[in-house]
């Protein structure tokens, strides 16, 4: 099945540095990725949408200059916080989607810690 | 606008108990995709189906079924002689057929199962 990974998993950082966190598809091709941030206890909310060589789409609300990706290949998308700050510490789950289906395939997630 | 509710917060059951967890969703789309995850404690969405606006058939899988009616644009989910390792938080899931290919989540369901 199609399979989706996450890296780190896990990261503590300190408020002001930047912190990267890769997405990538094992065994497709995702023409298609998305962030998702869960805080505790609430829902997945989209962050943005990305496609393969374009711009990312940003949902309502989200600053695309704290929350930088990058969607260079079919199979790897990087989302970057940028002067990480303690509220956005936050459960960070991205997932793709292949060209010939409308399925998204979740990757484990990474828990980010900013102190 | 596209709306998914989940109405139950928190369920708490005793094992072998049967429960059902709602999920209502809207949508204006005449073809859509409905889909149901599971969240355990380690945060990792695990999918449990996914259901097409076109086949209202209900489905059974081991102690998991699904029901759904477009009726009532419904689509519920019963765990039948519920387990511990059931305890979770599950989310249902809408995705139009816009062309964003975006998946709306409901606010989730938490499920505990007690021994």
């Amino acid at each position: 099945g199609a399979v989706v990974s996450q890296h780190p998993s896990w990261v503590i950082c300190k408020s002001g540095t930047s912190v990267k966190i890769e997405c990538r598809s094992l065994d497709f091709q995702a023409t298609t990725m998305f962030w998702y941030r869960q805080f505790p206890k609430q829902s997945l909310m989209l962050m943005a949408t990305s496609n393969e060589g374009s711009k990312a789409t940003y949902e309502q609300g989200v600053e695309k200059d704290k929350f930088l990706i990058n969607h260079a290949s079919l199979t790897l998308s990087t989302l970057t916080v940028t002067s990480a700050h303690p509220e956005d510490s936050s459960f960070y789950i991205c997932s793709a989607r292949a060209a010939r289906d409308n399925e998204q395939f979740f990757g484990p997630g990474t828990r980010l810690t900013v102190l | 606008a596209q709306k998914v509710t989940q109405a139950q917060t928190e369920i708490s059951v005793v094992e072998k108990e049967d429960v059902t967890l709602d999920c209502v969703y809207e949508t204006r789309d005449t073809t859509y995709y409905l889909f149901w995850y599971k969240q355990p404690p380690s945060g990792e969405l695990v999918f449990l189906i996914r259901r097409n606006s076109f086949d209202e058939q209900n489905e059974i899988s081991g102690r998991y079924s699904w029901n759904f009616q477009k009726s009532t644009s419904s689509f519920n989910f019963t765990i039948t002689a519920s387990q511990v390792v059931d305890s979770a938080v599950y989310f249902c899931a809408l995705s139009g057929y816009s062309g964003t290919y975006k998946y709306i989540f409901g606010t989730g369901t938490r499920l505990k199962v007690l021994a």
